[in-house]
Formats: structure tokens, sequence, C-alpha cells
């Protein structure tokens, strides 16, 4: 399996604009969560999906934030429109369960975005 | 609030010599503790994995350990090597929830 993969990798806007980070969970996982990692803050939980269908978003920082789930191999998450302070590395991982030992998140390489 | 605390922010030592991180958390009732390596410009990895049962876990060189009365856990690195470089982060899942709570990692550099 290819693992988790993630486009862009990077990604560099002007503030304003709207910028969408786009996901493919490890088929036949059912749980998809979207990360934001930063020096300061370390990772944060944004919002998580089980068998599409968006379970928690308590994590997104406002509604400039939006992510969906079309399909079960394939998730966006985007930001409308961009601020500086939204520069991070956003991280998408997928697992097959949440409970027990077995709930392990495999992690994908990440899109660093830089909002000028 | 669960909170998860890593110590040292940052630790560098020389290659083939041993290490250990320490994790202290709050977080009560958990499910599992993890420890996650991230290399620069990558996604977190996950090394061990325990319960709240369990004491220690092994993973080649990496030893985690876990004692529940202290809420400690510790990962011990032996005979490191220039990619154990990287960042180590412990991951706690509190029980009956989906979320996890991150710890904010150490930093560790293993210079020849």
């Amino acid at each position: 399996d290819a693992g988790v993969i993630q486009s862009p990798r990077h990604e560099v806007t002007e503030m304003g604009q709207e910028v969408t980070l786009r996901c493919k969970p490890i088929s036949g996982h059912d749980y998809l969560f979207w990360y934001r990692q930063t020096m300061m803050r370390g990772l944060e939980l944004l919002i998580y999906f089980n068998n599409n269908v968006p379970i928690d978003d308590s994590g997104m920082p406002e509604d400039r934030f939006s992510a969906k789930m079309p399909n079960a191999s394939f998730s966006t998450l985007k930001i409308q429109p961009s601020e500086p302070r939204d520069s991070a590395v956003y991280f998408c991982a997928s697992s097959y369960r949440t409970s027990g030992v077995g709930d392990t998140q495999y992690f994908g390489p990440g899109t660093r975005l830089t909002v000028l | 609030k669960n909170q998860v605390e890593q110590s040292p922010q940052s630790l560098i030592i020389l290659e083939g010599k041993n290490c250990t991180l320490q994790c202290n958390y709050t977080v009560s009732p958990f499910s599992n503790l993890r420890w996650y390596k991230q290399d620069t410009g990558r996604g977190p990895v996950s090394l061990t994995i325990m319960t709240f049962s369990e004491n220690t876990k092994s993973n080649g060189r990496y030893t985690a350990t876990l004692d529940a009365d202290t809420k400690q856990s510790s990962l011990h690195i032996t005979a490191s090597q220039l990619s154990d470089s990287a960042s180590y982060i412990c991951v706690v899942r509190p029980l009956n929830t989906d979320k996890l709570i991150f710890g904010t990692g150490t930093r560790l550099q293993v210079f020849p």
C-alpha cells in the first residue's frame, strides 16, 4: 500500500486566497483525521470522519476552515480566505478503528502551507 | 484539563550512546499510550503502544515504559544511531473518546 497520500506537499499563497489541501487515506481505513502542526502548539486535531461522515469538527479554528469527504478514498480541507496565521503543516491520517490496540493512525507526509 | 508534558524539549547525544525521553500525563482514565517518531519533513510514525495495564514494550532499540501510578512514561533508546535524529511524541488516548492528546515532543539530535 502507498500509505496516506497528501497533495500538494508545499503550498505558498497570498493572504485572502483560497487554499485546498487533499488527502487519500489508506484503502480499507474508515476513519480519517485532519491535523495541524505548529512549533508553538504541536499537533492539533481539526476534524475527523468515520465512513465519510464528519464526527467532530470542534477543532476547526474558524468558519474559514471547511472539510469534506465525498467518498471513502478522498478528503479535502479548504481555507477561504487564508491568513498568515494559518501557516503550518497540515497532516491527514487514517485508521481502521479508534479503540483498542489496533487504533494506529497512519499519517501522510503533510502539506506545508505558507500564507504571505 | 488533560495534558501530556514531555522533557527535555531537545537533546543532543553522540552516536552509540543511550538516552531516555520522559512523558508525564494527567489523562485519566486512558485507553493506551503511544510513542511516535517524526522525522524532519515527514508525518509521525507509531513506535510503541501500551495499554494502561502494561509496564513495558520494546521495538528493536526502542523500549517504552509506563507507570500508571505516577502517570509517567519513558522512551529509552539504546546504542543510538544517526537515523534516530527526529522528534519523539508521546500520545495518550483517553478512554471513551476518539481524540488523541499529543505532547509537544522531544527533538533528538544524534551526532557522529
